[in-house]
Formats: structure tokens, sequence, C-alpha cells
């Protein structure tokens, strides 16, 4: 069973506010990602990363940092929040080898910036 | 680059009903298919995928998926549908060439399906 973890599951703050999203996995992955959604909207890959102290920008650009300090840990941050980045935040992960073709999804963070 | 094109944002069907949600994408090199399903406030889960061989792929809670190389295409498939089907279907592709885009997902933009009793 994939045990991917996001939190918090929703979290409403004020213009100018600094958030860090928090995802957790438990399965040893290397590969982990972050994607944003929104509504009636297909997922953009923002940040991903291959391992321990590798992180890339993905394909969708954004204003957010993430860290990879620690394998199963991969955390977004937004120093300033705006309106802009009110939307679902998903974190993924996939293994190696004949694992590394199935991604595994947490719940999601939405986020509203007021 | 690759792109996904799901054809239909929303589906509505009766239950019991037949249901096709058509995806196609566009790819330079080849490349694996997915499609995940994602339930209201909750993240998305694999429903199948196709790697390679047979084209017929089944996967969980009896979808189906058949890829068609020549039409580019990725359909899924369900011979009787249940209310609890009723979800955001997103297709997606990964290309299998290396790279910096090795292990990437593109997603198509999702459709709505919505089974009425």
């Amino acid at each position: 069973e994939a045990d991917i973890y996001q939190t918090p599951r929703y979290l409403v703050i004020g213009t100018g506010k600094k958030i860090t999203l928090e995802c957790s996995q438990t399965m040893g992955h290397d590969k982990m990602y972050w994607y944003q959604q929104d509504p009636g909207m297909e997922l953009h890959l923002i940040h991903y990363s291959y391992g321990v102290n590798s992180t890339e920008k993905g394909d969708l650009s954004s204003e957010s940092t993430v860290s990879r300090i620690r394998t199963e840990h991969f955390p977004l941050t937004l120093e300033s929040a705006r309106p802009s980045h009110t939307s679902q935040y998903l974190c993924a992960s996939s293994g190696t080898g004949q694992f590394s073709y199935e991604q595994y999804f947490g719940p999601g963070t939405r986020l509203t910036v007021t | 680059a690759q792109s996904v094109t799901q054809l239909d944002s929303q589906v509505p069907v009766f239950e019991e009903a037949p249901v096709e949600l058509r995806c196609n994408y566009s790819s330079s090199v080849s490349v694996y298919l997915f499609w995940y399903v994602q339930y209201p406030n909750q993240g998305l889960q694999l429903l199948l995928k196709y790697l390679s061989g047979s084209t017929l792929v089944k996967g969980i809670n009896g979808f189906e998926a058949e890829f068609n190389k020549s039409q580019t295409s990725f359909h899924l498939r369900k011979p009787s549908v249940h209310i609890s089907d009723t979800a955001e279907y997103f297709c997606a592709v990964r290309t299998n060439a290396g790279g910096t885009s090795y292990g990437k997902l593109t997603f198509g933009q999702g459709t709505i399906l919505t089974v009425h009793p």
C-alpha cells in the first residue's frame, strides 16, 4: 500500500504570510514531485526531485521553493503568499526500476490565500 | 514535447450504461500511458497503465483501456458503470526517453464522469 502524506489538507491564510506545505512518504522512493492543480484543469508539475539534495523546477513556473534534505520528506514553501497562489497542491513519489513507472499521490493540500 | 488531450470535459451517464472516456496524445518518442482517477477531495489513484505488450490493458474497478498507436489514442472504457464511479479521470503520458524529461508525467485536462441513478 502506498503511503504518502500531506499536511495540512486545507489551509486558509492571509496575503504576505509564509507557508510550508508538508509531504512525506514511507516507501523509500527516490523521486518526488509537486503538482499544482486548479479546478477543471490538468495537473502542472512545479518541482521535482530525484534524490536527496536534488531539486529541479518543473514545467510550470512557480514562486514556491522546495528542499530535499531527507529521502522521505519534500516540503514546499511560499515565502509570501498571494491570492494567485490559491490552488490545490499535490505531492507524488515514484520508485526505481520496474517501480519507477507509477507515481503515487498524496491527498493534496487545498490552499486559499485571502 | 508531449501533450495529452482529453476530448470530453464532462461525461454524464446513467447507472449500468457503458462509458468511454477519450484520450489522445502526441509525442515524438515512444511513451507509457496511464489513467488516474480522482475522487472529491482526494489525491490521484492509478486505474491502469500501458507500458508494452498487449494493447488492451485491464485495471481496477472493471475499467480497461486500449492503446492505439496509429491513432495515438488511449481511450478508457467500462461496460457498466456504478454511482461510485462518479469522479474525475485523468489521462497521462510519460516519455521513456532519458534526459531531463525522464520520469515526468504530462496530464490531460481531466474528464468529469457523473453517473446518474
